[in-house]
């Protein structure tokens, strides 16, 4: 079974700061990462996906992510966060086998201020 | 527009009552996933559907829940005799090709169910 750690629940930041939102998950095999970002009363997006190739992953609106298959990490960064950007953003994983649906973490709720 | 569109938005039922929510995924879509999103659960798999194969029911809670594909496109997600615990956002989405686990998935809206 696959699983999916977020250890942020709530990161509060002024606007230019530099972002990090930590995904860790668990899975024995070849897995494909998101990250999906719900901003206040809309729907979940997309902001990136990670299958194969260059594990550094760019996304929009400026947010990359990098797997690092050692760590089983897939962290969310953005080197400068805008009052645009306050949102709760979700990791998810779906392994190469078995169920097509995705493993979601918890969340992380980020709070940028003006 | 082109999006996953849902509805109800909300749904406000009593306990013990039934209820349906409707998916309509993006046209062409041939995989299909109701998912909930409670504050104590988070978001979590309910069932999937892929094309004419037999659904993929391994997330479903308990036997109250049911949900039906037809045609390929529409689907009603069947919540019966409702308990509190089933008060969640109810979110449906869509993609493209065979069931890749690469696909990206396209979220609805979602409707708030809110078991009184």
């Amino acid at each position: 079974a696959q699983s999916v750690s977020q250890h942020n629940h709530h990161v509060i930041l002024s606007e230019a700061a530099s972002l990090e939102l930590g995904c860790n998950y668990s899975y024995g095999g070849t897995v494909n990462l998101f990250w999906y970002v719900q901003y206040p009363g809309q729907h979940l997006q997309l902001l990136l996906k990670y299958f194969s190739g260059d594990p550094l992953v760019k996304g929009i609106k400026g947010f990359e992510a990098e797997f690092i298959k050692s760590k089983f990490s897939f962290n969310l960064r953005k080197p400068s966060v805008q009052w645009s950007d306050t949102a709760e953003y979700f990791c998810a994983v779906i392994g190469d086998t078995g169920r097509r649906a995705l493993t979601f973490g918890s969340g992380t709720r980020l709070q940028v201020q003006p | 527009g082109a999006g996953v569109s849902q509805s109800p938005s909300n749904k406000v039922t009593e306990k013990g009552k039934d209820v349906e929510l409707r998916c309509d995924p993006i046209s062409g879509h041939t995989a299909l996933y109701w998912y909930r999103q409670s504050l104590g659960q988070g978001l979590e798999f309910l069932i999937y559907f892929q094309g004419n194969s037999a659904p993929d029911k391994s997330g479903l809670p308990s036997d109250r829940f049911s949900a039906e594909r037809t045609g390929g496109s529409v689907s009603t997600l069947t919540i019966q005799r409702t308990q509190q615990e089933d008060s969640a956002v109810y979110l449906c989405a869509s993609s493209l090709a065979s069931g890749r686990a690469t696909d990206t998935q396209y979220f609805g809206p979602g409707t708030r169910l809110t078991v009184l």
